[in-house]
C-alpha cells in the first residue's frame, strides 16, 4: 500500500533553513504528482506547494513563494522542500500528500504521510 | 484566514444527518468540480472521502456524501455514528495563481 514517510523537521531559528524530505513506496512514485501541505498547531491546513510528476513545473502558495522551494529525485522515490528564511509564523506539521494524478488537472490528495514537524523559534 | 468558508463546529445525535458548507467563490468551489474532502482525527493525518464533489474513495461508507450548489459545496453525513466525530475539511482548486485552497475546517461532534 502507498507509504509517505516525512522527515528533516526540527527546531531552527528565524531566518534559517530547513530541508524536508518525503521517502515514498507502494506505488510508481515517478507516475504521481506530489504536493506539500501544513498544519499549523490548533489551526487548519494549509496547501503550500505542487509539483509534477517529471518535475517540469511547479507551484506554490503565496504564503512561501520565493522562500520554498518543491523538488523530486524519481531515482530516489523521493520528495523535498527546502524551506529557506524560515519565520515564527513557519511553526506547523509538515505533510507530504500524493496526488491522485501526474499533472494538473487533479487537485486532491488521495494519500498522505504522517507529518514532521518544524518548530521555528529562537 | 481561510479561502474557504466553513461554520467552525456542527453536532449531531447517532442517527441524525448532519450537513457541512463549504463557501468559495466563482474563481474555486463555484468555478470547477474539484472540491474534496478530508476528515482528520487529532494526531492524525487527513483522509480523503470525498473527491471532485460528490466521489467515493473505495472503503469510505456511503454515509458520506458530497454535493455542490453554485459558490457552495456541501458535505452530508447520514446516520451519524459516534466514530464521524472529528475536523472536516474541505479544498478546491483555487486557480493558476493560488493552486489549491483549504476550508478553515469543521469540528464535527456526535453528541
Amino acid at each position: 500500500q502507498v507509504q509517505l514517510v516525512e522527515s528533516g523537521g526540527g527546531v531552527v531559528q528565524p531566518g534559517g533553513s530547513l530541508r524536508l524530505s518525503c521517502a515514498a513506496s507502494g506505488f510508481t512514485f515517478s507516475r504521481y504528482g506530489m504536493h506539500w501541505v501544513r498544519q499549523a498547531p490548533g489551526k487548519g491546513l494549509e496547501w503550500l506547494s505542487f509539483i509534477r510528476y517529471d518535475g517540469s513545473n511547479k507551484y506554490y502558495a503565496d504564503s512561501v513563494q520565493g522562500r520554498f522551494t518543491i523538488s523530486r529525485d524519481n531515482s530516489k522515490n523521493t520528495l523535498y522542500l527546502q524551506m529557506n528564511s524560515l519565520r515564527a509564523e513557519d511553526t506547523a506539521l509538515y505533510y507530504c500528500a500524493k496526488a491522485r494524478g501526474a499533472a494538473e488537472g487533479i487537485y486532491f490528495f488521495d494519500s498522505w504521510g504522517q507529518a514532521t514537524l518544524v518548530t521555528v523559534s529562537s | 484566514q481561510s479561502a474557504l468558508t466553513q461554520p467552525p463546529s456542527a453536532s449531531g445525535s447517532p442517527g441524525q444527518s448532519v450537513t457541512i458548507s463549504c463557501t468559495g467563490t466563482s474563481s474555486d468551489v463555484g468555478g470547477y468540480n474539484h472540491v474534496s474532502w478530508y476528515q482528520q482525527y487529532p494526531g492524525k493525518a487527513p483522509k480523503l472521502i470525498i473527491y471532485e464533489v460528490s466521489n467515493r474513495p473505495s472503503g469510505v461508507p456511503d454515509r458520506f456524501s458530497g454535493s455542490k450548489s453554485g459558490n457552495t459545496a456541501s458535505l452530508t453525513v447520514s446516520g451519524l455514528q459516534a466514530e464521524d466525530e472529528a475536523d472536516y475539511y474541505c479544498c478546491s482548486y483555487g486557480g493558476s495563481n493560488n493552486l489549491v485552497v483549504f476550508g478553515g475546517g469543521t469540528k464535527l461532534t456526535v453528541l
